[in-house]
């Protein structure tokens, strides 16, 4: 079981980017995902969450019209649609399947993106 | 979306047991069982170490425990051993569409 993001980079204020986290070792459309943040030094904070189908998303309120979470089962792959970046995103990046319960397990390697001028 | 809160910071010596809290509302832990708790090395990936309050995930050995008492969760860690030397976190569904973290614990041992 194992889970790769790709995609962090150094991105000005205002500007999109979109992270990719690709899944193996499972069947991928059977399971709901979530993207988790780490601001450098900090703790976690929870994204984003997508169902099975891709149909139910939930954002937490920081992030809310601003990062777009989707997956395409066909290429095990899920996705984050970050626009409007502003400093404070800047931080690891984080998928993770969810198998139940709310809870996370496994989880990438995780893929940093910085938001500076 | 309140963050749960943990202490910053615990410790112990090895062989000693240690546990930490994580307190929210009756809106989050206290008002469900999907309370889990992540091991965090340094530059490494969370992992899960319990779920579902109490419940362990194979190869987590059973040093690690998880308990509830009304909006309160714990992690108690016997037998400290050096590899637990980490950062842990608590995390807990707030109602049907949103997660929360705990600010997480930073544990040494001495």
């Amino acid at each position: 079981v194992q889970l790769m993001e790709s995609g962090g980079e150094l991105v000005q204020p205002g500007g999109s980017l979109r992270l990719s986290c690709a899944a193996s070792g499972f069947t991928f459309s059977i399971y709901s995902m979530m993207w988790v943040r780490q601001a450098p030094g900090k703790g976690l904070e929870w994204v984003s969450y997508i169902s099975v189908s891709g149909t139910t998303t939930y954002y937490a309120d920081s992030v809310k019209g601003r990062l777009t979470i989707s997956r395409d089962n066909a290429k095990n792959s899920l996705y984050l649609q970050m626009s409007s970046l502003r400093v404070e995103d800047t931080a690891v990046y984080y998928c993770a399947r969810c198998p139940g319960s709310w809870r996370l397990d496994p989880w990438g390697q995780g893929t940093l993106v910085t938001v500076s001028s | 979306q309140s963050a749960l809160t943990q202490p910053p910071s615990a410790s112990g010596s090895p062989g000693q047991s240690v546990t930490i809290s994580c307190t929210g509302t009756s809106s989050d832990v206290g008002g469900y069982n999907y309370v889990s708790w992540y091991q965090q090395h340094p530059d490494k990936a969370p992992q899960l170490i319990i779920y579902e309050v109490t419940k362990r995930p194979s190869g987590v050995p059973d040093r690690f425990s998880g308990s509830k008492s009304g909006n309160t969760a714990s992690l108690t860690v016997s037998g400290l051993q050096a590899e637990d030397e980490a950062d842990y976190y608590c995390s807990s569904n707030a109602g049907s569409n949103s997660l929360v973290f705990g600010g997480g614990t930073k544990l040494t041992v001495l």
